[in-house]
């Protein structure tokens, strides 16, 4: 079955500090992966996906994503991490071997990431 | 401007009654699914639709039903049978792939979000 695990539920890091949040998934081919962002009262934004290729993605507002099939990990990061990031953030994952699934994502529960002045 | 729409922001919903969310893409996107969420539960798939006059149940979709008549709009009605539906519900859309096998079935297509609509029961 595909699944996504997000273990921290609240990240916490200081304004100019690097951010790291984490995401593994469970998929039973290969996987096509994906981080959104949540501001609050908002729908999800899409910040990046891994399709094929270079394992580190870059997206949007400087974030970046690090692909590592072993450990079957997608971690989300930002070298320098500003208060406007704040927000709840979602890793998701679809895979791309399973015809059934038609295309759905199957999303993490989530990780609220705080960026302290 | 290109988007996804839902209306409305916030509706009230009484006991024993449906209540009908909508939600209108000009992406010209095929596909479009209907997700919820709940604190602390990330988001639960309701129904989703790959084409016009289609749709698939997801992971939740007791006590709700939609239609795809058009291609531009899929709505959700929360009906009776829900009995739980304070929540927020978020639409979202995405092309499928063309010219594949299986169109559609094997896609890194990104999907894409509307702004949400909160249903409280009241």
């Amino acid at each position: 079955a595909q699944s996504v695990a997000q273990p921290e539920d609240q990240v916490n890091v200081a304004e100019g500090n690097p951010l790291t949040v984490k995401c593994t998934y469970s998929v039973s081919g290969n996987p096509y992966l994906f981080w959104y962002v949540q501001y609050p009262n908002r729908g999800l934004q899409f910040l990046l996906k891994y399709i094929t290729g270079d394992n580190l993605v870059k997206g949007s507002y400087g974030f970046e994503a690090e692909f590592n099939k072993s450990q079957t990990s997608f971690h989300l990061k930002k070298p320098s991490a500003l208060v406007s990031d704040s927000a709840l953030y979602f890793c998701a994952v679809r895979d791309r071997d399973r015809g059934s699934t038609l295309g759905r994502l199957y999303f993490g529960r989530g990780t609220q990431l705080t960026v302290w002045p | 401007d290109g988007g996804i729409t839902q209306s409305p922001k916030y509706l009230f919903r009484k006991e024993g009654q449906n209540v009908t969310l909508s939600c209108e893409q000009n992406l010209n996107h095929d596909a479009m699914y209907w997700y919820r969420q709940d604190p602390g539960q990330g988001l639960r798939l309701i129904y989703y639709s790959q084409i016009v006059n289609d749709f698939q149940k997801g992971d939740i979709a007791e006590g709700y039903s939609v239609s795809r008549e058009k291609k531009e709009s899929f709505p959700l009605t929360v009906t009776s049978a829900q009995k739980n539906p304070t929540a927020f519900y978020l639409c979202a859309s995405s092309p499928r792939d063309r010219g594949t096998t299986n169109p559609g079935l094997k896609s890194g297509n990104t999907i894409y979000f509307g702004e949400g609509s909160w249903l409280t029961v009241v």
